[in-house]
């Protein structure tokens, strides 16, 4: 059974903080690793990783994906009151996404 | 293109009550899923569809059914409501060659 652990669960840093997001999973021959923040509603694509080694940058947020030692992280640097949210980690096979149970995080000003 | 669509967006029903979910999507994606989200939790795969004519099921697939007939159409059918079923639930495609996936606004079900 494909498995996906996020930590830590939930997070309190202050407006300017670098926080790292942690997602280790139990899958094999996945097609890819995704990160999705929720905001109250669905949640909303951030990054997809395919390759080890290989790291995302979208403004300040980054993740890399470690495939040998079955673990991505997801960094928010110079964090931000809107960054407060879930954060979802989740490996796509065969057509379907397993999801880990998130990190909150609260950014507070 | 409207995406991804779910209705109703909220319901309550009592406890052995049925209801079906409509989920449909218009971008013509091959695959289809339905999750369940509860407080604190991420979302949990009820069933899937990878293409018309073709489900499975997910990690918590008991009371609930799916039916394929056409790409565009995946409802979720609770046979016999139960509290435990009170929930936020998630209809989801993705294209056959792609890897994200569309989320729908989402149903916020309540079993009294």
């Amino acid at each position: 059974e494909d498995k996906v652990v996020q930590s830590p669960l939930s997070l309190v840093v202050h407006e300017g903080d670098t926080v790292t997001l942690n997602c280790s999973y139990e899958v094999t021959n996945f097609r890819s690793l995704l990160w999705y923040k929720q905001e109250k509603k669905a949640p909303t694509f951030l990054f997809m990783l395919t390759s080890s080694g290989i790291e995302k940058k979208s403004g300040r947020l980054s993740s890399i994906l470690d495939k040998k030692e079955l673990f991505s992280i997801l960094n928010i640097t110079a964090t931000q009151t809107g960054d407060s949210a879930i954060y979802l980690c989740a490996v796509l096979r065969a057509g379907k996404s397993t999801f880990g149970d998130g990190t909150t995080l609260t950014v507070k000003p | 293109n409207a995406g991804v669509t779910q209705t109703p967006k909220f319901q309550v029903l009592k406890t052995g009550q049925s209801m079906t979910l409509q989920c449909a999507q218009d971008m013509n994606h091959e695959y289809m899923s339905w999750y369940r989200q509860d407080p604190g939790m991420g979302l949990r795969l009820i069933h899937y569809s990878v293409g018309a004519g073709i489900t499975d099921q997910g990690e918590v697939p008991n009371g609930y059914n799916v039916s394929r007939s056409t790409t565009e159409d995946f409802p979720l059918r609770l046979l016999s409501a139960a509290p435990s079923q009170t929930s936020v639930y998630f209809c989801a495609s993705l294209p056959a060659v792609g890897n994200e996936q569309f989320f729908g606004p989402g149903t916020r079900l309540t079993v009294l």
